[in-house]
């Protein structure tokens, strides 16, 4: 699986989107990009993955450049709930269910 | 929404013990998995599973076992516990080809 760059931390402000870039430059053309995120004290939880198109859900969206070198996560309006560590993981969707590679992410602090 | 429910959230067990660490989801899920997690290693992934009494090892298999007789449970062993072993043990469960949906984890410490 394609490896993952993410800036170690990142401030917000309540309120404000919150754009969560991810470098995966060795990408290959079966591979998905998912992002996870993990509050302290908690498990990872899933927030969206994406192949080629832009994806959007109740809690995020995820824009993957034409090239998909790259996505940036969107958080439209952060709130103090979504400080956590944010994970960019690169994987087929068919070992999605079999192994997925977590790096350091970056920790996002809103601030009030 | 999906239940991932790890036995204990703390635990602490001496050098040499057995330990068992549980992990039970509610959605019928195919597959589960156990990592751990340490500070500037990340998740690392030590066993899975895609179907009852089947089992593949992961990255870091090495002092540990796993056993999966019924579908939605998932059970981690360390055959004789360790010092280096001290860590979050995370498990996971996902359907085929779907992301994978994480208990809150078991801290353990052996001392």
């Amino acid at each position: 699986d394609a490896k993952t760059t993410q800036p170690t931390s990142m401030d917000c402000a309540e309120g404000r989107a919150a754009n969560l870039p991810c470098n995966h430059s060795t990408i290959s053309g079966n591979e998905y990009v998912y992002w996870y995120r993990q509050i302290h004290s908690q498990g990872p939880q899933y927030i969206i993955h994406g192949l080629k198109n832009n994806e959007t859900n109740e809690m995020a969206s995820l824009i993957i450049t034409e090239d998909r070198k790259s996505s940036t996560l969107i958080l439209p309006h952060a709130t103090l709930r979504d400080t956590a560590v944010y994970y960019c993981i690169v994987s087929r969707e068919e070992t999605s269910g079999s192994r997925l590679t977590f790096g350091e992410g970056t920790q996002l602090t809103v601030n009030p | 929404d999906v239940k991932v429910t790890q036995s204990s959230r703390y635990l602490v067990k001496r050098t040499g013990e057995k330990v068992f660490l549980e992990c039970v989801q509610d959605m019928d899920h195919e597959n589960m998995f156990w990592y751990r997690q340490d500070p500037g290693l990340g998740l690392r992934l030590i066993y899975f599973s895609y179907d009852v009494k089947m089992k593949e090892k992961g990255d870091i298999p090495e002092g540990y076992s796993v056993s999966r007789e019924k579908k939605e449970r998932f059970s981690l062993i360390l055959e004789s516990a360790s010092t280096n072993q001290t860590s979050m043990y995370l498990c996971a469960s996902s359907p085929p080809d779907w992301p994978q949906h994480f208990g809150d984890g078991t801290r353990l410490s052996i001392l």
